[in-house]
């Protein structure tokens, strides 16, 4: 099945404490982006990545780090200098680089974090 | 003004009535938009994406694209308790169209009760 994976779909952190959301992909997608959608809000972009070993800020990049080693996985890391990391983080991909192909996204199932 | 904004809802008909979400957007260039359906605890799933001024129909879904006065609608015909969910608009960052970053709306809430 092709799709974007998520994992976990849960996951509870300790204060001070960094944690690793995985996403991937098998739709041979080049372009790969990070949300992040708190409680009545829309969503605000985290990192995003045009090719592999290349990714960019988005509006909200502090306490976030990301890595494209390969094209279908971009691993956030949360990092303890979030100060607000309690969120449902959401993994996009999209085909096709920038100009003038389509930017249509799809997005995973996502992964709703909670800091304890 | 933000990029893309949405009339903030909620929105409630019942059951059998036409629904209209409404999104403004304040980059006159913007070439295209897209609606997303979230249902709640879930992830956005893309419903339509329309590319020229005009409407585009896909089977209960009309979506509309007004460039003169930037917005963008969604109409749903025969509205089911199943539509009930949070719509996102989402338009192209205009600092960063040319990195398909997009920008969405905060989300319009729709409730379709029988």
């Amino acid at each position: 099945d092709g799709g974007i994976t998520q994992s976990p779909k849960y996951l509870f952190r300790k204060e001070g404490q960094n944690v690793t959301l995985s996403c991937e992909q098998n739709l041979n997608h080049d372009a790969m982006y990070w949300y992040r959608q708190d409680p009545g809000q829309g969503l605000r972009l985290i990192y995003y990545s045009q090719i592999v070993n290349d990714f960019q800020k988005g509006d909200i990049a502090e306490g976030y780090s990301v890595s494209r080693e390969k094209k279908e996985s971009f691993p956030l890391t949360v990092t303890s200098a979030q100060k607000n990391p309690t969120a449902f983080y959401l993994c996009a991909s999209r085909p096709g680089l920038a100009g003038g192909s389509r930017n249509e996204q799809f997005f995973g199932p996502g992964t709703r974090l909670t800091v304890l | 003004q933000k990029e893309v904004e949405q009339n903030s809802g909620p929105l409630s008909v019942p059951e059998g009535a036409i629904a209209s979400l409404n999104c403004t957007y304040s980059d006159r260039v913007s070439q295209s938009f897209f609606w997303y359906r979230q249902y709640s605890g879930k992830s956005p799933e893309l419903i339509m994406s329309i590319y020229s001024n005009g409407d585009k129909e896909d089977g209960r879904f009309t979506a509309q694209l007004n460039k003169a006065s930037q917005y963008v609608s969604l109409l749903i015909r025969d509205s089911q308790p199943s539509d009930s969910a949070t719509y996102l608009c989402a338009g192209p960052n205009a600092g960063g169209t040319s990195y398909g970053k997009l920008t969405f709306g905060q989300g319009t809430i729709l409730t379709v009760h029988p």
